[in-house]
């Protein structure tokens, strides 16, 4: 099984709201990784988890917040974004940091 | 500065007929792993291929195979016998310093005419 999951598909939100994407796998791995892709762009690497602690964060503004529950689950909590995040966010896991990735379907974005 | 450089922005081949994508790259490091990913359409990123810098041979998964040259820093993806379904956008990817950082090439958009 090499599935992982994102919640929700789609999601539109206001800049003053707070929401959350979540991000779920049960291959045992244990990196996961949080992307940002806009239209026709390579994805962006924003976060590694790695053994359920955060490894990389790649100078993302604050209004990004991620969490790791556990080795399998991992959240993205969003606050205050603002029309320019909005974009394709892509979770994704490996056996450990450094292998292959295997990328969920993504959640997309939209600030109003 | 640019690691991962993928040089076509789109490219046309037709069904049954190979195709290959080019990627090269740039680092100083010896340990390093290059990818190849797929994105149809619908957005979900696709594991294709796998090289270990340190690999002697080239990697092959069913169609796909993996030009390595390290010497001219190069990571080309063949398609073999393309697919109608092989229409997506295609990108080449780098692992290096010390496993933490991973980057995309900016990507091949492939259309397979029948």
């Amino acid at each position: 099984d090499t599935e992982v999951t994102q919640t929700p598909k789609h999601l539109v939100m206001g800049m003053t709201n707070k929401k959350s994407l979540k991000c779920e796998q049960h291959m045992g791995h244990r990196a996961m990784y949080w992307y940002k892709q806009k239209a026709k762009k390579p994805p962006e690497l924003m976060f590694v988890y790695s053994y359920e602690k955060l490894s990389i964060n790649e100078s993302v503004p604050s209004r990004f917040s991620p969490e790791c529950p556990n080795s399998s689950l991992l959240n993205l909590h969003l606050h205050a974004l603002q029309p320019e995040d909005s974009a394709l966010y892509l979770c994704a896991s490996s056996q450990v940091v450094g292998y292959e990735q295997y990328f969920g379907p993504g959640t997309r974005l939209t600030v109003t | 500065a640019q690691k991962i450089t993928q040089t076509q922005p789109g490219m046309f081949v037709q069904e049954k007929e190979a195709v290959t994508l080019d990627c090269t790259y740039d680092t100083s490091d010896q340990s390093y792993g290059l990818f190849w990913y797929k994105q149809p359409s619908s957005g979900e990123m696709i594991f294709l291929i796998y090289q270990g810098s340190y690999d002697e041979q080239n990697a092959t998964e069913g169609r796909y195979s993996l030009n390595f040259q390290k010497a001219r820093k190069s990571a080309n993806l063949v398609i073999s016998a393309s697919q109608l379904g092989d229409s997506a956008m295609y990108f080449c990817a780098m692992r290096y310093y010390n496993f933490n950082k991973f980057y995309f090439g900016s990507g091949t958009k492939l259309n397979v005419k029948p």
